[in-house]
């Protein structure tokens, strides 16, 4: 059965303070690793999709990269507006595994 | 483009009532999926269609619930009776073709079962 665990569960940064978010994974064959962000009261908002270990993707304060066995969501300097829950999504067959996310706030 | 649509946003009923949630997939898209949301559980797959076909219903709870597709701009997520442990936001996402295509969501139906 494939597995995702993510950490922190919640995390608060001042504004500017840079930091990581971990999704650790188990799954079969891995087709794709997805990453979204939630905003309090929305559905998912996707941000990034990763296919390969040692891929890399990027969207203005975010950073997205892939090993095999994890992915890391890197924020550089955050703003307040990049408050949010993120989830991370792996896909081993053909359902998304969603993990439990990491809530993040950034502190004016 | 208007995005997933869901109706209603929220929903109070009482145990044992019948609820019905809807969901309109972005125009184009072939696949939709229904997903649960909790605290406690996150984000699960109840069902997801593909071509207006279910694929694969292995995360419904119990036979309580139910799906149906009847047309490729249209779906609805049923449950009969309902319970408090219903309780939670049901988010509809589509995808332009298949599971491995990005997914987008909807912005959910809070259901409260008192």
């Amino acid at each position: 059965e494939d597995q995702v665990t993510q950490s922190p569960e919640a995390l608060r940064l001042q504004e500017g303070e840079s930091s990581s978010l971990n999704c650790s994974y188990t799954v079969s064959g891995l087709r794709g690793l997805f990453w979204y962000r939630q905003d309090p009261g929305k559905g998912p908002e996707f941000l990034f999709t990763l296919y390969s270990a040692g891929e890399e993707k990027e969207k203005e304060r975010l950073k997205a990269t892939l090993t095999k066995k994890e992915s890391f969501l890197h924020i550089t300097a955050p703003k307040p507006e990049d408050s949010a829950t993120y989830l991370c999504a792996p896909r081993g067959g053909e359902k998304l595994t969603f993990g439990t996310g990491t809530r993040l706030t950034i502190i004016p | 483009d208007a995005g997933v649509i869901q109706s209603p946003r929220h929903e109070v009923t009482e145990m044992g009532q019948e609820v019905t949630l809807r969901c309109k997939p972005i125009s184009g898209h072939n696949s939709l999926f229904w997903y649960r949301q909790t605290m406690m559980r996150g984000l699960e797959l109840l069902i997801y269609f593909n071509n207006n076909v279910p694929i694969d219903d292995s995360g419904m709870p119990e036979d309580r619930f139910s799906a149906k597709m009847p047309n490729a701009s249209f779906s609805t997520l049923k449950i009969q009776p309902s319970e408090p442990r219903d309780s939670a936001v049901y988010f509809c996402a589509s995808a332009p073709s298949g599971s491995s295509d990005t997914q987008y969501f909807g912005p959910g139906t809070r259901l409260t079962v008192l």
